[in-house]
């Protein structure tokens, strides 16, 4: 089955450090990714996600790339702000459109002014 | 309102109580997803409807009675709670776009079991 492995928390950076949160997968076929982000009390919300190979993904300056020879999807960030504290989930999507998502366990980032 | 919604936000019951979580979506979506979030503990599946069949039951106790009566709707129903399952529960639905199933979630209800 598919799995999702994800770099353990919490992850504590300083205001305008660059982020970097692992994420690798084991899956058959050409699944999709994403990356999903949970603010303090509120349900998750997808922040960016990629469907082939190389594709990258990005949303508000976050960006993670597809990399199907070390089958990872690393999250990055060039600068972090305290806004994005929150806890960050990796999910993969088997091809052929299976509508059951596999989670990794989430990972806590914590910014300090 | 728009998105997924889910009532209540919080609730509180003993364990001999019944109850029932509600959830709301206004996206047109066919699928629907109840998930148990735990401290410490990965996301847990434990329901999905597709077109409002129920497709996936992950060995939930049967004190958790799913139930989806329109593509818009889902239920979960609470009878006889145990401690340990305080936690929250997230409702999400999804609709494929080109191949893909991207998930939306709502806000969470937080449930304390005493």
């Amino acid at each position: 089955g598919n799995s999702v492995t994800q770099m353990e928390g919490p992850v504590t950076l300083s205001e305008e450090a660059f982020l970097t949160i692992n994420c690798t997968y084991t899956a058959t076929g050409y699944p999709s990714l994403f990356w999903y982000v949970q603010y303090p009390g509120e349900g998750l919300q997808l922040l960016l996600k990629a469907t082939k190979a190389d594709d990258k993904g990005s949303n508000k300056g976050f960006e993670a790339t597809y990399r199907k020879e070390t089958t990872s999807f690393h999250l990055e960030k060039g600068s972090v702000q305290v806004s994005d504290s929150a806890v960050y989930f990796c999910a993969i999507s088997s091809s052929g459109g299976s509508y059951i998502p596999t989670f990794g366990r989430g990972t806590s980032l914590i910014v300090h002014p | 309102e728009t998105g997924v919604t889910q009532t209540p936000r919080h609730l509180v019951m003993g364990m001999t109580n019944k109850k029932s979580l509600k959830c709301e979506q206004h996206l047109g979506h066919n699928a629907m997803y109840w998930y148990k979030q735990s401290a410490k503990k990965p996301l847990e599946l434990m329901f999905v409807y597709s077109l409002e069949e129920r497709v996936e039951n992950n060995s939930v106790p049967s004190r958790f009675s799913p139930e989806c009566p329109n593509s818009s709707h889902l239920f979960l129903h609470l009878h006889t709670l145990q401690p340990e399952d305080s936690a929250l529960y997230l409702c999400a639905s999804s609709q494929e776009l080109r191949g893909v199933y991207e998930q939306y979630f709502g806000p969470g209800t937080r449930l304390t079991v005493t």
